[in-house]
């Protein structure tokens, strides 16, 4: 089964220019997440999709970060302009559908290493 | 919101000796608690999780314990070998159907031979 797939998996830009990220969750999983991993830390999450809505977004810088899933599956994550504070990595887990309200696992791609110089 | 701390930040050890990991988390709501391990450029991978309805689950060299009361749980790694070295993170969330985890900071494990 292949996993969680991620895009690029390294990136370095300028500040003040865009970037987008791009993520190709498992098949079937119905819920996917964006995490933002600073240098020694644990993964934060940034936004959640159920399907092709995102379901809580409440952590999500909305002025420069964007996200969207149009069809349900892949996503990309969006910023502009991007910022020195930036730098990180960004991750992408889904996850399948749980049964009775319970949590299932989810699984993490390899992530892509943002750097703004 | 949900605040989960994590002690120690690093963690040394010889190799067959024991690895004890502790996270306390702030809601009492929160009731699923896994724990993941990423190694040096990789991705976080589950590798034992535990509900609030038992106290302790066990899986080979590693367990996890939980004390809902005190709202703490801890990861027990025994018999230590040193593809066992990594970064651990603990993290919470309540079962509501998805999940949004928090995570702690993560404990960086070494193991020596």
């Amino acid at each position: 089964e292949a996993g969680v797939v991620q895009s690029p998996r390294y990136k370095i830009i300028e500040k003040k220019q865009p970037v987008a990220f791009w993520c190709n969750p498992i098949s079937g999983h119905n819920t996917l997440y964006w995490y933002r991993q600073n240098l020694g830390q644990g993964p934060e999450l940034l936004i959640r999709y159920e399907n092709e809505e995102a379901v809580d977004d409440s952590q999500l810088p909305k002025d420069r970060f964007s996200a969207e899933r149009l069809k349900g599956v892949d996503s990309t994550l969006k910023i502009q302009p991007a910022e020195l504070g930036d730098s990180a990595v960004y991750l992408c887990a889904s996850s399948p559908p749980g049964g009775f309200g319970e949590n299932t696992e989810a699984f993490f791609g390899q992530g892509t290493r943002l750097t703004v110089v | 919101g949900e605040n989960v701390e994590q002690h120690p930040s690093t963690l040394s050890v010889q190799e067959g000796d024991s690895a004890v990991i502790k996270c306390t988390y702030s809601d009492s709501a929160s009731n699923y608690f896994p724990w993941y391990k990423q190694e040096l450029g990789k991705r976080p991978q589950l590798i034992i999780d535990i509900r609030s309805n038992v106290g302790e689950k066990k899986d080979q060299r590693i367990a996890v314990t939980l004390n809902k009361t005190a709202k703490h749980f801890s990861l027990h790694i025994t018999e230590t070998q040193p593809e066992d070295s990594a970064v651990y993170f603990c993290a919470a969330s309540k079962d509501t159907g998805f999940q949004k985890l928090v995570f702690g900071t993560g404990t960086r494990l070494l193991v020596s031979p």
